[in-house]
């Protein structure tokens, strides 16, 4: 079954830590992308990726980074600059430049800082 | 102003009614627009997007498309419980934005 997997679905973190979320799909889509979801809120962008070994800053990239080397991969690095990273974590994918707001997402990952 | 506003709820139907969704957007530019289904502790899904005016039925769904008007409208015929979820309004030029989301609750 295609899909999108996240991991970890749960991760603690003490401050000052970097932790890496993990997001791989089999969908065979060319772009991918990682929100932010606090709660009561919608959905914030945090990068984007469109093509491999490529991408952009959303609205929200301070104190997080990315990299894009395979197609399958898109993992997130929340680092200690990031002030008020507890959050809920969302890795999503889209066909293709036509389909763009056609997002596919993963499960998730729940962050929170002790 | 924001650029996506949703009513945050909750909107509480009875089962069978049908609930009523609004959502309106600021960039008049903008070209698609979607909705998408949230279940509590899960991650979004999409269910219906619209890019012209007018209707768009699927189901028990309809998505209702205004541009003059700057609204798009998600309904839910015949509403179960299962239904009770937040639903967020999503609209696209260029990038994806996202309302906060409306929380709906269908009673039994």
């Amino acid at each position: 079954d295609g899909g999108i997997t996240q991991s970890p679905k749960y991760l603690f973190r003490k401050e000052g830590q970097n932790v890496t979320l993990s997001c791989e799909q089999n969908l065979n889509h060319d772009a991918m992308y990682w929100y932010r979801q606090d709660p009561g809120q919608g959905l914030r962008l945090i990068y984007y990726s469109q093509i491999v070994n490529d991408f952009q800053k959303g609205d929200i990239a301070e104190g997080y980074s990315v990299s894009r080397e395979k197609k399958e991969s898109f993992p997130l690095t929340v680092t200690s600059a990031q002030k008020n990273p507890t959050a809920f974590y969302l890795c999503a994918s889209s066909p293709g430049p036509t389909r763009a707001g056609e997002l596919f997402f993963g499960e998730g990952s729940r962050l929170t800082v002790l | 102003q924001k650029e996506v506003e949703q009513n945050s709820g909750p909107l509480s139907v009875p089962e069978g009614a049908i609930a009523s969704l609004n959502c309106t957007y600021s960039d008049r530019g903008s070209q698609s627009f979607f909705w998408y289904r949230q279940y509590s502790g899960k991650s979004p899904e999409l269910i219906m997007f619209i890019y012209s005016n007018g209707d768009k039925e699927d189901g028990r769904f309809t998505a209702q498309l205004n541009k003059a008007s700057q609204y798009v409208s998600l309904l839910i015929r015949d509403s179960q419980p299962s239904d009770s979820a937040t639903y967020l309004c999503a609209v696209r030029r260029g990038k994806l934005i996202f309302g906060q989301g409306t929380e709906l609750s269908v009673k039994p």
